[in-house]
């Protein structure tokens, strides 16, 4: 498909376990960014990738968050010893480089809602 | 630091009907961008309608229109002829024009629901 794609779709897990979730982006789009959802709120900023490179990860929550991305295009956001208030839905979004102007839509993924137990 | 304010938690409406959602921000910038995405139970967020700080009139994408005023920060959504599949969760988003970032700053979200 020519979407955001995210997996898994759900993930249950135990308080104290490691997760990974992954963002594969629009092909050529060079941004990509992790957006945290928890329920009855709005969406809260976590991190932003151009190419490879993420310029300020002051966004994540806590040090057992951490994300990373390979080849300009697979991200990965990592989350250890899981905790029950990590739950939330994970969104992943896409763009061209929002470093030229106009700013670029960002496209988004359907998320993985993540569970902790 | 930047903050978006949804005033209106949940509204309904009969289809056909015209609605307006309401969105307000806060920022010392005089340049950004704000943007209507739209997310429907499927949690697909989708951009609605964007539109630029600097542009004075408003942006319209076919039923969906804006109405901007800088001067009061206020950045409202009018869904005309109102369909069944616009219900929906909207979410009103800003973005600074210079950001190292480049992160959308969120509202709270208005449930919509067209009734038939």
């Amino acid at each position: 498909g020519a979407g955001v794609s995210q997996s898994p779709s759900n993930k249950v897990t135990e308080k104290g376990k490691d997760v990974e979730l992954r963002c594969d982006p629009i092909s050529g789009h060079t941004a990509l960014y992790w957006y945290r959802q928890s329920l009855g709120q709005g969406l809260e900023f976590l991190i932003y990738f151009q190419g490879n490179s993420a310029p300020d990860k002051s966004g994540l929550p806590s040090d057992r968050f951490s994300a990373e991305r390979t080849g300009g295009s697979v991200s990965t956001l990592t989350i250890q010893r899981t905790q029950q208030e990590d739950s939330a839905v994970y969104l992943c979004a896409s763009s061209l480089d929002p470093r030229t102007a106009p700013r670029e839509t960002q496209y988004f993924g359907p998320g993985t809602r993540l569970l902790v137990l | 630091a930047q903050t978006v304010t949804q005033s209106q938690p949940e509204m309904s409406v009969q289809e056909a009907e015209t609605v307006t959602l309401s969105c307000t921000y806060d920022t010392s910038e005089n340049n950004y961008y704000l943007f209507w995405y739209k997310q429907p139970p499927s949690r697909q967020m989708i951009l609605v309608i964007r539109q630029e700080a600097y542009k004075q009139q408003n942006a319209t994408e076919n039923r969906f229109s804006v109405n901007f005023q800088k001067a009061a920060k206020s950045f409202s959504l009018k869904i005309s002829d109102s369909q069944l599949g616009d219900t929906a969760m909207y979410f009103c988003a800003f973005m600074k024009h210079v950001d190292s970032n480049y992160q959308l700053i969120w509202g709270a979200g208005t449930k919509l629901i067209i009734k038939p």
